[in-house]
């Protein structure tokens, strides 16, 4: 069974930029989650999607950042326009149901100069 | 609102001796308690969990947990550690009611040295 698989693994881009994360999910798994662990702190979670629908964005830090999951397979989260305290590495997660444990991809280190 | 606290930011143990991290967890109802190991450039990977059923909770690699209500501690155990083990762990728990169902809160991790 293919694990979480995340796109890029690492991304460099200016301050004021795009940026377009990707998350496939395993197979099958409804529940598609992103965490993102900024420089020196804690991993925190950002939103979670049932499908293909938003079932918690309370962690969405503003609105420059765009979470979607058409058809309800893979996940991008994009960002737009880049800032500097957006560095950090994301995570993306899945489960088969949302009390089963998640299972987590490498993460995408995105770095804002 | 349901939280976590890792007791040591790092730990450092020679191979073949015990490893002991340490974290104790806040919340007002009975939680959902995970321990998740993370190797350099690597994912999270899940070591245990605790789901109010035993409450020694055996995982992989030879490591377990054991659940503590009355001093609100799942602290990580194994009774000798290897030089694989290297790696930063969390103590996470799940934010399990509500709106934000299952939902994972992080402790800030322990990162774990061995030395030969």
């Amino acid at each position: 069974e293919a694990g979480v698989t995340q796109f890029p693994s690492h991304s460099v881009i200016e301050k004021g930029q795009t940026v377009t994360l990707r998350c496939d999910p395993i197979s099958g798994h409804d529940n598609l989650y992103w965490y993102r662990r900024v420089m020196g702190k804690e991993i925190k979670f950002l939103l979670h999607f049932v499908k293909e629908s938003k079932q918690d964005e309370s962690g969405m830090p503003n609105n420059r950042f765009l979470a979607e999951r058409t058809g309800g397979t893979y996940s991008t989260l994009k960002v737009q326009p880049a800032e500097l305290e957006d560095s950090g590495v994301y995570f993306c997660a899945s489960s088969i149901s949302f009390n089963q444990p998640q299972h987590f991809g490498d993460g995408t280190r995105l770095s804002i100069l | 609102a349901q939280s976590v606290t890792q007791l040591d930011s790092h730990v450092s143990v020679s191979e073949g001796t015990p490893v002991l991290l340490r974290c104790n967890y806040s919340s007002s109802y009975s939680p959902s308690l995970f321990w998740y190991v993370q190797h350099p450039n690597k994912g999270l990977q899940l070591l245990l969990k605790y789901t109010s059923a035993a409450t020694l909770v055996k995982g992989i690699n030879g490591f377990e947990a054991e659940f503590k209500k009355s001093e609100t501690s799942f602290h990580l155990t194994k009774p000798s550690a290897h030089m694989s083990d290297a790696a930063e762990y969390f103590c996470v728990v799940s934010d399990g009611y509500g709106g934000s169902q299952g939902n994972l809160i992080f402790g800030k991790g322990t990162k774990l040295s061995v030395k030969p």
